[in-house]
């Protein structure tokens, strides 16, 4: 069974502060992708990476995907007030289900 | 943008009753998926369908779960006899090709059974 560790679960953080968020795993993935959870909605795709070392920049959120495709990482730059929510990584490996980490969520303080 | 819909957004039933809920892909999609959160804890995979087949699903789906395809647009989960533990929401997701590609979430339906 794969598992994704996503640290820190908890975040809190003012205003303009930049942040960077994790999703580890022992498991070698195809792609993985990252969502946005609101309470109560569904997960809401943000970015999805597939190359070993790829980043890709989505305004002031840079996602990276680990040179062994094992882990990644979420960056924010001078976090804002809508940035505050749950954020989730999921990955597939092979042929297997979508598997989800638990999550880190974010509140960023006015 | 196309989006993934799901009805109902809440449904409150009795234990032991039946449940049926109902999601549309996107249209050009045809792999689809159903997952549910319970509160607090992860996304957890139940089912995928392709091609008016199952294609893979997880231990959570025993014989209490079925999925169809009725009418070539909606995609429906049926929860034969409800039970407590399947208090959760229930989120329908769809891919374009291959189940390893990128999947869109619908909003979900919120199930308390009582």
């Amino acid at each position: 069974t794969q598992l994704l560790e996503q640290s820190p679960q908890f975040l809190s953080i003012q205003e303009g502060e930049n942040l960077t968020v994790y999703c580890n795993s022992s498991s070698v993935f195809s792609s993985l992708q990252w969502y946005r959870q609101e309470p109560g909605e569904g997960p809401v795709l943000l970015v999805t990476v597939v190359t070993g070392g790829e980043v890709k920049k989505l305004k002031r959120l840079t996602f990276q995907f680990g040179d062994a495709r094992k882990d990644s990482s979420l960056h924010i730059t001078a976090a804002q007030p809508g940035d505050t929510g749950l954020y989730l990584c999921a990955a597939y490996s092979g042929n297997t289900p979508l598997v989800f980490g638990k999550g880190t969520r974010l509140s960023v303080i006015a | 943008e196309p989006e993934v819909t799901q009805t109902p957004s809440h449904q409150v039933t009795q234990m032991g009753q039946e449940v049926i809920l109902r999601c549309v892909p996107i249209s050009n999609h045809l792999y689809f998926y159903w997952y549910r959160q319970i509160l607090g804890q992860k996304v957890e995979f139940l089912v995928s369908f392709y091609n008016n087949e199952i294609s893979e699903k997880s231990e959570i789906f025993d014989d209490q779960f079925s999925v169809e395809r009725p009418d070539g647009s909606n995609f429906t989960l049926k929860i034969r006899s409800t039970k407590l533990e399947d208090s959760a929401m229930y989120f329908c997701a769809t891919s374009h090709r291959a189940h390893s590609e990128t999947q869109y979430f619908g909003p979900g339906t919120r199930l308390l059974v009582l």
